[in-house]
């Protein structure tokens, strides 16, 4: 247990499904984010949130759309995916936004996704 | 902006023998620089950091790793590989993304076969 707990650990959705994955941190962390991890591509950060307030999306398309309704929760909505969205996605928490100075990350196990 | 690189997406040793990742760095400020190792289908798990002060960092499972500034590099290295090492290594540094917030950037990644 890492103290960052993401479900489901496995989902397979075809394109025209609406999903959530959801991560869970009890850690007294102030900020999450979400990567993509895909096969032979860098981690790739896609949101950041700090106090529950957004504070990066790096151009990620619309189908893919984060909700933080508390510090210790954190959501990806998915909705009309595409193939190529398929990868692990991992959560992960600091301190604050500023924690990665010190402390760097605790991440979750991932959800491996599969848009069929 | 910060990057890393790391050589070799690939690194095979034989159990028993010295473990080199290479990471090498750029970076305007000095940086902040962190491992991670991810096992298969699991998240990312720090393994040691180089924030300010001692250049010869250690961390879990008797890696260890240094900070050279004028090679602008952050080697792990480990003196005697386990078959349990076999997992797949990130270098990451802190990279500063404005409005107060930092961000890790990371490397492709490095994984590491070890034979019996």
């Amino acid at each position: 247990e890492t103290g960052v707990t993401q479900t489901p650990r496995h989902l397979v959705m075809g394109m025209t499904n609406k999903k959530s994955l959801k991560c869970e941190q009890h850690l007294g962390h102030n900020a999450m984010y979400w990567y993509k991890q895909s096969a032979k591509k860098p981690l790739e950060l896609m949101f950041v949130y700090s106090l529950e307030e957004r504070v990066e999306n790096n151009s990620v398309p619309s189908r893919f759309s984060p909700e933080c309704p508390n510090s210790s929760h954190l959501f990806l909505h998915l909705h009309t995916l595409q193939p190529e969205d398929s990868a692990l996605y991992l959560c992960a928490s600091s301190q604050d936004s500023a924690g990665a100075r010190s402390h760097g990350y605790t991440f979750g196990s991932g959800t491996r996704l599969t848009v069929v | 902006a910060q990057s890393v690189t790391q050589l070799g997406s690939h690194v095979s040793v034989s159990e028993g023998a010295l473990v080199l990742l290479r990471c090498n760095y750029s970076s305007s400020v000095p940086p902040y620089l962190f491992w991670y190792v991810q096992y298969p289908n699991q998240g990312l798990q720090l393994l040691l950091k180089y924030t300010t002060g001692a250049t010869l960092v250690k961390g879990i499972n008797g890696f260890e790793a240094e900070f050279k500034k004028s090679e602008t590099s952050f080697h792990l290295t480990k003196p005697s590989a386990h078959m349990s090492d076999a997992a797949e290594y990130f270098c990451a540094v802190r990279q500063y993304s404005g409005a107060g917030s930092y961000q890790l950037t990371f490397g492709k990644g490095t994984k590491l076969s070890v034979i019996p």
